[in-house]
Formats: C-alpha cells, sequence, structure tokens
C-alpha cells in the first residue's frame, strides 16, 4: 500500500538558517504530493503540493520538486523565520493519469519545526 | 469563504462511555473526509464520504465507531463504547469532486478517554 515516511525530528534552527525535511513515498499508479502545516492550536493547512512529476510546488517561501526517480519531495525553505515554527507532514493522494484522485490522503508521522530568535 | 466547521474543540470522557462529534464542511463540497491523529502521528483516515455515500471505511473500527452524513452535508462520528486508546484528535476535512485530493481541513476536536 501506499506509504509516506519523513526525517526524524524535531528540527530546531535559528533564524534566518536553510530548512531541508525530508520526504520519500511508496506509492503506485500516480500520486499527488503535498505537503500541509499544523500551527500551534490549529488545524492542517495545505502549504503546497505537486500534481506529477518534475512539478515544484512553492508558497510563502517553501519549495519541494516532485522527484519520481528517487520517489521524494522534500521540503525547503531559504531562510527560516520564528513564525514557521509549526509541524509539517508530508502527504500523497493517490491519482489516476487524468488527475482525478482516488480520495484519502496518506500523511507521514510529521516534523517538529522550532525556529528561535 | 467559511472553513470546515467542528464541534466540540475539546471532549474529555471516561472510558465505556460514548461521544459525538460533528463536523460541516465548507458548502458545496461533495467530499468528506473524518481522520484520527494520534499524539506524534500523522492523521489517518477513518471514513470518507462522496455526498451521503461511503466511499472508504476500511479503516473504521466497526464494532464501536459510526459515521453518517445524512443530506450530504453535515456529518457526525460517534463512538460507542470508548476506549483509552481512542484518545486523539479527529480531523474531518473536505474537498470538492474530482482533482488531485486538495483537502480542507477543520480545526479538529481534541477527546481524551480516562
Amino acid at each position: 500500500g501506499d506509504s509516506v515516511t519523513q526525517m526524524e525530528g524535531p528540527v530546531t534552527l535559528s533564524e534566518e538558517a536553510f530548512l531541508t525535511i525530508n520526504c520519500t513515498y511508496t506509492a503506485t499508479g500516480y500520486p499527488s504530493l503535498f505537503w500541509y502545516v499544523q500551527y500551534p492550536g490549529e488545524g492542517l493547512q495545505l502549504l503546497l503540493k505537486a500534481t506529477k512529476a518534475d512539478d515544484k510546488g512553492s508558497n510563502k517561501g517553501f519549495e519541494a520538486t516532485y522527484r519520481k526517480e528517487t520517489t521524494s519531495f522534500h521540503l525547503e525553505k531559504g531562510s527560516v523565520q520564528v513564525s514557521d515554527s509549526a509541524v509539517y507532514f508530508c502527504a500523497l493522494g493517490g491519482s489516476n493519469a487524468g488527475g482525478t484522485s482516488y480520495g484519502k490522503l496518506t500523511f507521514g508521522q510529521g516534523t517538529i519545526l522550532t525556529v528561535h530568535p | 469563504e467559511a472553513g470546515v466547521a467542528q464541534s466540540p474543540r475539546y471532549k474529555i470522557i471516561e472510558k465505556r462511555q460514548s461521544v459525538a462529534f460533528w463536523c460541516n464542511p465548507i458548502s458545496g463540497h461533495a467530499t468528506l473526509y473524518w481522520y484520527q491523529q494520534i499524539l506524534g502521528q500523522g492523521p489517518k483516515l477513518l471514513i470518507q464520504f462522496q455526498n451521503n455515500g461511503v466511499v472508504d471505511d476500511s479503516q473504521l473500527p466497526k464494532d464501536r465507531f459510526s459515521a453518517e452524513r445524512l443530506k450530504g452535508v453535515d456529518s457526525t462520528l460517534k463512538i460507542q463504547p470508548a476506549k483509552l486508546e481512542d484518545s486523539a484528535v479527529y480531523l474531518c476535512a473536505s474537498s470538492s469532486s474530482g482533482r488531485y485530493n486538495e483537502q480542507f481541513f477543520g480545526p479538529g476536536t481534541r477527546l481524551t478517554v480516562l
């Protein structure tokens, strides 16, 4: 079945440091890939997505590239801020070749990011 | 546009008691999902509805959990009787039909079973 593996956490960085959170996946067919973020006390919010191989998703300075050859979707940001402190989830959604989803998302275990001033 | 609404936000019950959670999805979203998020883990799908029909309930512990989506709009998830291991955050999400699984999540209900 589908699965997502995220790097072990938590991750602690100083403000303006470079961030990478690794994500690899196992899936059949044509999955779409997502990064969701969960700020303290809030629900999950979609951060970015990529729906086919070599697509790059980007939002709020975060980027991730869908790499089919390495089955990866690593999250990066060049300069983190204190306000980026949150839990980040990599997720996979199954789709057919036309992009119509099969439904559920399969999530990784989450990575806690703490950014200090 | 209003987001996904859930209530209550917090619930504390004794084991063997029953509890119900309510979700109102984004207007017009045909697909509704209930996820269980245990502390330190990613969300896991419990059940998926398309309009008022069940699409996937393969991970729902049907001996104690039930869910319904009457009229294809809001939904309730019930646990009866609750066990200690049901302590988790229960997330509701919705999406429009079709493409790319983009799901919008509610704030969740944090359940503590004592």
